[in-house]
């Protein structure tokens, strides 16, 4: 069944430590997106990807940055991280054609002390 | 500000009653879809309706462009149904990513 995976499901990181999310979709869309959600924001966009080698910005990038290696990966990378970067993290996939076709992974809850 | 507002924040439903969920957008609304999520859990597409009227089971959809607003309503709501809904909008340019509301949480109890 196509999915949309993403680990660690949970991870505790050290403030100024480096950390990364992996996403894998088995879907073959083209569209990946990094989203943080916190509690009275909703679901903000980080990062996004029209596919292997690209990255776009969303609308929060500041101390993000993500890497596309290939059609099924998308990684999201905290150089230096902040206590301001706990949330959840989801990963999604898309075909950019509509109709329901967004699948999002399970998430990802980081805590950074 | 906030682009996508969604009313009301929460409800809480005897089973078997009716709802609707309110989501307003303050920009021209290029598409938008309605998600599902259960506690600590992941998102799932419900309805993707840029326009007009559609139906799932016991759900309802009804898009309203030019007045750039969105509702989901719930019939013979069921303990089931209990969890958060969220409605998203296309943003302008970016690969149809999505612009959030920050949801209604439904609770429905016997």
């Amino acid at each position: 069944e196509a999915a949309v995976t993403q680990s660690p499901r949970n991870k505790v990181a050290v403030t100024g430590g480096k950390v990364t999310l992996s996403c894998n979709q088995t879907n073959n869309h083209n569209n990946m997106y990094w989203y943080r959600q916190d509690t009275g924001h909703g679901l903000r966009l980080i990062h996004y990807s029209y596919g292997a080698g690209s990255t776009e910005k969303g609308d929060i990038p500041d101390g993000y940055k993500a890497s596309r290696p290939s059609q099924e990966n998308f990684s999201l990378i905290l150089e230096l991280a902040t206590p301001s970067q706990t949330s959840v993290y989801f990963c999604a996939s898309g075909d950019g054609t509509g109709d329901s076709d967004y699948t999002f992974g399970s998430g990802t809850r980081l805590l950074v002390i | 500000g906030q682009q996508v507002q969604q009313s009301p924040t929460s409800l809480v439903l005897q089973e078997g009653e009716n709802a609707e969920l309110q989501c307003n957008f303050s920009t021209s609304l290029n598409s938008m879809q309605w998600f599902y999520q259960r506690p600590g859990g992941s998102l799932i597409s419900v309805f993707y309706n840029p326009s007009g009227t559609k139906q799932s089971g016991r759900l309802t959809s009804t898009t309203v462009i030019k007045e750039r607003r969105s509702s989901l309503h719930i019939s013979s709501s069921q303990i089931t149904d209990s969890g958060t809904y969220l409605c998203a909008m296309e943003r302008g340019q970016g690969g149809r990513a999505l612009i959030f509301g920050t949801g209604t949480t439904v609770s429905v109890s016997p």
